[in-house]
């Protein structure tokens, strides 16, 4: 069974621009989740999409949003990049079973914003 | 708020020697724990998971270790080889979101 896969795996952005990240789950997990991880402030959750609905939302500006498609398949977008919007974003997605809901981590895109 | 703290930033050890990693959380109503391994370049990939009914969970050369009462859960790894080397976090899951520390930093010496 295929992992989850995101794309770009890289990206470079100026100040002031948007930039849409995109995510595959695993097939058959309906959740996906995205993380922001830096040096700093190590991996913190951005939010939480599943059916296709936000579930849970990370304390970002509204600058960071996201959606998810039929096929679970997700993107975020950020708009009016920030310097500090510098990071590897991360999406997991799970099968939201229970009490033991594992997500499972792509590779992540790293975004560079100069 | 939800806090997680690992004890040690970073561990070195021999090769062959058993690590131990710690973890304390916050929140006394997490109800699930999930070890995760990244390594440089990599996404989180899991290791092992624990339920909060449980203070104990054994995998391949890992065994979680669960201490409900002084919210502290362990990361034991067997023989530690070269390809364990990576940054371990613990993400305790609290209000159906998992709450990731900073991680510890493990380096095996050959």
């Amino acid at each position: 069974k295929a992992g989850v896969t995101q794309t770009p795996r890289y990206l470079i952005k100026t100040r002031g621009q948007q930039v849409t990240l995109s995510c595959s789950p695993i097939s058959g997990h309906r959740s996906v989740s995205w993380y922001q991880q830096t040096p700093g402030q190590g991996l913190q959750f951005l939010f939480e999409y599943f059916s296709e609905t936000q579930r849970n939302k990370g304390n970002f500006p509204g600058r960071f949003s996201g959606r998810q498609f039929s096929n679970s398949r997700s993107e975020m977008n950020v708009s009016t990049l920030e310097l500090g919007d510098s990071a590897l974003y991360l999406c997991a997605s799970s099968l939201r079973t229970g009490v033991e809901e594992t997500q499972y981590f792509g590779p992540g895109t790293r975004l560079l914003v100069l | 708020g939800e806090s997680v703290g690992l004890h040690l930033p970073t561990l070195s050890v021999q090769e062959g020697d058993n690590s131990i990693i710690n973890c304390a959380y916050s929140n006394s109503a997490s109800d699930y724990f999930i070890w995760y391994k990244q390594e440089s370049g990599k996404g989180p990939q899991f290791i092992i998971d624990i339920r909060s009914n449980m203070d104990k969970r054994q995998g391949q050369r890992v065994t979680v270790l669960l201490n409900k009462t002084v919210k502290h859960l362990s990361l034991q790894i067997a023989a530690t080889q070269p390809g364990d080397s990576a940054v371990y976090f613990c993400a305790p899951r609290s209000q159906g979101n998992l709450i990731f520390g900073k991680g510890t930093k493990l380096s095996v010496k050959p």
